[in-house]
């Protein structure tokens, strides 16, 4: 079974980090192309970032709106996705998502459950 | 960035009526559209990918069809559990974007 299990979300002041895990089981970890995508309150869906697969160097990409100040990064031998966020602002409030991006399709089969993040003073 | 357009933001129905949602993109994405699905509380469901292709397991009810810069998702005989809210992605660029949301309502 496929499973995504995302952790580190919480309360940050504006201008404070945060590091979000993502767990990844019953795929395999070096072959994906894993992304996230948040979700504000209430609000749509926005991709925030990807990470390619290893064939590909684990590289990454990312929204304008968070470019420069989030991180992609993998750990291989926990098979775990993290999202470095810095300089956080008040409109980064939101449910991130880590998902799996089908083969680098652009197209996203599996999602996690999300953990909140919420940026306030 | 490609821009994605879904209406009607909001819609009323009943059980066992047909539904049509569409999504409009501000250039072609040829058919690189997949809709998605997501109830209260929970991630996204991908129903239909490729504008058309249904996902496996997803009920036959659900299809999907368009190319270019339109699309529609197309709910015939609507259930109980397909009241939620419906959103379009476009997989044509790498920096993918999805569309604002339709959510469909008991009436």
């Amino acid at each position: 079974e496929v499973q995504l299990v995302e952790s580190g979300g919480g309360l940050v002041q504006p201008g404070g980090s945060l590091r979000l895990s993502c767990a990844v089981s019953g795929i395999s970890f070096t072959d994906q192309y894993l992304d996230w995508v948040r979700q504000a309150p209430g609000k749509g869906l926005e991709w925030v970032g990807r990470s390619r697969n290893k064939a590909n160097s684990y590289t990454a990409d990312y929204a304008a709106s968070v470019k420069g100040r989030f991180t992609i990064s993998r750990d291989e031998s926990r098979s775990s996705l993290h999202l470095q966020l810095n300089s956080l602002k008040t409109e980064d409030t939101a449910v991130y998502y880590c998902v799996r991006d089908v083969y680098g399709s652009l197209r996203i089969d599996y999602w996690g459950q999300g953990t909140l993040v919420i940026v306030s003073s | 960035d490609i821009q994605m357009t879904q209406s009607p933001s909001s819609l009323s129905a009943s059980v066992g009526d047909r539904v049509t949602i569409t999504c409009r993109a501000s250039q072609s994405i040829s058919n690189y559209l997949n809709w998605y699905q997501q109830k209260p509380g929970k991630a996204p469901k991908l129903l239909i990918y490729d504008a058309s292709t249904l996902q496996s397991g997803v009920p036959s009810r659900f299809s999907g069809s368009g190319s270019g810069t339109d699309f529609t998702l197309t709910i015939r005989s609507l259930q109980p559990e397909d009241f939620a809210t419906y959103y379009c992605q476009q997989s044509y660029s790498t920096l993918y974007s999805f569309g604002q949301g339709t959510k469909l309502e008991i009436k």
